[in-house]
């Protein structure tokens, strides 16, 4: 398995403003992922973290408003950037431990609420 | 064709009954179907899961049942105890291709 640890934790941003979350993984991985999560919903994609090269957005999803950064096989970071309101919900970062198996581990989430 | 459909949205059980969690899906190309559970205030955890090529699949008090030509599986959790309450999501993928998850089932088991 992997252990995923995610920070902060949660927070309370204010509207306009940008707030960077941090991943950490305790093993290489190839797969690193960005999750959406809106209180009550289920999980939506945002975009894969690919080591060296820009991540890959889903639709809906653009750079702009949610840059991510992965500088090595263990660390990727998602900026929200310019928050409103509607940005307040749980951001999820997962991996996909063993290549092409399906199966993801997620770590505890960060709780952004947009004031 | 990329959803997963999941049903119930609740459910509550009473302690020691069979909790029943349903998902249908259209993509046959899919050939891996997990079962997640998240607990409040956590991230989704791996319950169990099953690939097309087996009809049932059992881990302890959860089981997975698979209906390749219905394009159904289902999550069984038999004895249910109230640290089962949680929300469990259904999922499928194939390899090179994102998860897609069903909407969530929200259970509780009264004690």
């Amino acid at each position: 398995s992997a252990v995923i640890s995610q920070k902060p934790s949660r927070d309370i941003c204010q509207r306009g403003t940008s707030l960077t979350i941090q991943c950490q993984v305790d093993s290489q991985v190839t797969m690193m992922f960005w999750y959406r999560q809106q209180p009550g919903q289920s999980l939506t994609l945002i975009a894969t973290a690919n080591q060296g090269s820009e991540a890959t957005y889903e639709s809906g999803f653009v750079i702009d408003k949610f840059p991510i950064s992965r500088p090595n096989l263990t660390f990727s970071t998602l900026t929200v950037s310019n928050m409103s309101p509607e940005d307040s919900s749980i951001y999820l970062c997962s991996v996909e431990h063993r290549v092409d198996t399906g199966e993801l581990f997620f770590g505890e989430g960060s709780r952004l609420t947009v004031l | 064709q990329q959803q997963v459909k999941q049903s119930p949205q609740s459910l509550i059980v009473q302690k020691g009954g069979i909790s029943i969690i349903n998902c249908a899906y259209e993509n046959t190309a899919f050939d891996y179907f997990p079962w997640y559970q998240q607990f409040p205030g956590k991230g989704p955890a791996l319950l169990i899961a099953i690939r097309p090529d087996v009809s049932e699949k059992k881990e302890g008090r959860f089981t997975i049942s698979f209906n390749k030509s219905a394009k159904q599986f289902s999550l069984h959790i038999m004895d249910s105890q109230p640290g089962d309450s949680a929300t469990y999501f259904c999922a499928a993928s194939q390899e090179g291709f994102k998860t897609i998850f069903g909407a969530g089932t929200r259970l509780f088991v009264k004690a």
